[in-house]
């Protein structure tokens, strides 16, 4: 069974731009969180989608937005890029609609923000 | 305070030491407890995955958690230089929570 799948795997970009990065979750799993890991601050929570639907969200600006398909697929955007966005950022799947379950990590895109 | 407190290491041991790896959290809500291995440019991979309080083991590694005292443990027996990598704990209240994680350890395994 293929695992996540993140595109791209790398990406640069220029403050004030905006930028979409796309995860493919494994198949058979609904639910799909999004993460961003900085050296600083480690692996924080952005949000997670299930069904379509936004469930969570964890503390970060407005301009960290997501959606997902009806075929699962998820995607991320960052809107007026700043430099601190350079982050390895990670989607995560899993299958059952409560609880942490088991999630499965992509290999992440990583952003640079010059 | 951070929710969740991990020792970055560097930690470096001889190839077959036992390991061990720690976290401490504050938010007593916690009841779901996992480990991650990261190797370097690549995505966490789930090693370790514990409901609540108690003991699991699969093959050489370990982990132990314990709610009273908000401390969970990873155990690794005869560690070989592919475990080197960064470990990093994670933990859930449950429902659509994220996981919230710690910075992660780099262990270091010398040959």
């Amino acid at each position: 069974k293929a695992g996540v799948t993140q595109t791209p795997r790398y990406l640069i970009k220029t403050r004030g731009q905006q930028v979409t990065l796309s995860c493919s979750p494994i198949s058979g799993h609904r639910s799909v969180s999004w993460y961003q890991q900085t050296p600083g601050q480690g692996l924080q929570f952005l949000f997670e989608y299930f069904s379509e639907t936004q469930r969570n969200k964890g503390n970060f600006p407005g301009r960290f937005s997501g959606r997902q398909f009806s075929n699962s697929r998820s995607e991320m955007n960052v809107s007026t890029l700043e430099l601190g966005d350079s982050a390895l950022y990670l989607c995560a799947s899993s299958w059952t609609s409560t609880g942490p379950d088991t999630q499965y990590f992509g290999p992440g895109t990583r952003l640079t923000v010059l | 305070q951070k929710e969740v407190e991990q020792d970055p290491g560097p930690l470096s041991v001889p190839e077959g030491a036992i390991v061990s790896l720690n976290c401490t959290y504050s938010n007593s809500a916690f009841q779901y407890f996992m480990w991650y291995r990261q190797y370097s440019r690549k995505g966490p991979e789930l090693l370790m995955y514990t409901y609540s309080s108690g003991n699991k083991e699969d093959g050489r590694f370990t982990a132990q958690v314990d709610k009273s005292s908000k401390y969970i443990s990873l155990f690794i027996r005869d560690s070989q230089p592919s475990d080197s990598a960064t470990y990093l704990c994670a933990m859930s209240a449950g429902g659509a929570d994220g996981l919230t994680f710690g910075k992660g350890t780099h262990l270091i395994i010398q040959p």
